[in-house]
């Protein structure tokens, strides 16, 4: 199994409370994703990085903010969480980026169980 | 704009039925790669079967066979012989960039 944790891997927050969710691998792979999962929606893309401290948006990326300022360490944070930011967040990564002829697998984290009330 | 469907929401088979799963993809990029993911009941997301879009050739792996038909862009994911540890939810996917909605199989024993 590819080396991603996911941390917490639950957290029941009140709304306009921040949060950080932290995904850490150990497969030193360039590109780490966040992604976001509701019922209805499949995986939507938030942010990824291409490497250290570059970062995108993806599309969902409204309220939220990532950093990453080591290859390992991907950090997502909701600076006020919303009820609508309730979900299950699944962080990935993979040796190559997106589109075309990318083909390299993504390997996914457990997830985190967010709740915001 | 690139869109990815999945038309059956959900399936429902009998064990060792034979099961496709359907996905459209809609790009104006004529070569790239698809793949598939698995999420069982668990929820963790599993890597599948990769297929790209210039070889149009059937590809058999165990259970899995994959057929891409160019001229509908789709993606045709088969399991022969479904078990019920097959039951899932399956998402078709373009390389690192968004998903489909998946599609919830159920393989009843």
């Amino acid at each position: 199994d590819a080396g991603i944790t996911q941390s917490p891997r639950h957290k029941v927050t009140e709304t306009g409370t921040p949060v950080t969710l932290r995904c850490h691998q150990t497969e030193n792979h360039r590109y780490m994703y966040w992604y976001r999962q509701d019922p209805g929606h499949g995986l939507r893309l938030i942010h990824y990085s291409y490497g250290v401290k570059d970062t995108d948006k993806g599309e969902v990326s409204d309220g939220y903010s990532v950093s990453r300022s080591k290859t390992e360490d991907f950090l997502l944070t909701l600076e006020s969480a919303t009820s609508s930011q309730t979900s299950v967040y699944f962080c990935a990564i993979s040796d190559s980026g997106l589109g075309g002829l990318a083909k390299n697998i993504q390997y996914f984290g457990a997830g985190t169980r967010l709740s915001v009330l | 704009a690139q869109k990815v469907t999945q038309a059956q929401t959900e399936i429902s088979v009998v064990e060792k039925e034979d099961v496709t799963l359907d996905c459209v993809y809609e790009t104006r990029d004529t070569t790239y790669y698809l793949f598939w993911y698995k999420q069982p009941p668990s929820g963790e997301l599993v890597f599948l079967i990769r297929r790209n879009s210039f070889d149009e050739q059937n590809e058999i792996s165990g259970r899995y066979s994959w057929n891409f038909q160019k001229s509908t862009s789709s993606f045709n994911f088969t399991i022969t012989a479904s078990q019920v540890v097959d039951s899932a939810v399956y998402f078709c996917a373009p390389p690192n960039l968004f998903f489909g909605t998946g599609t919830r199989l159920t393989v009843i024993p």
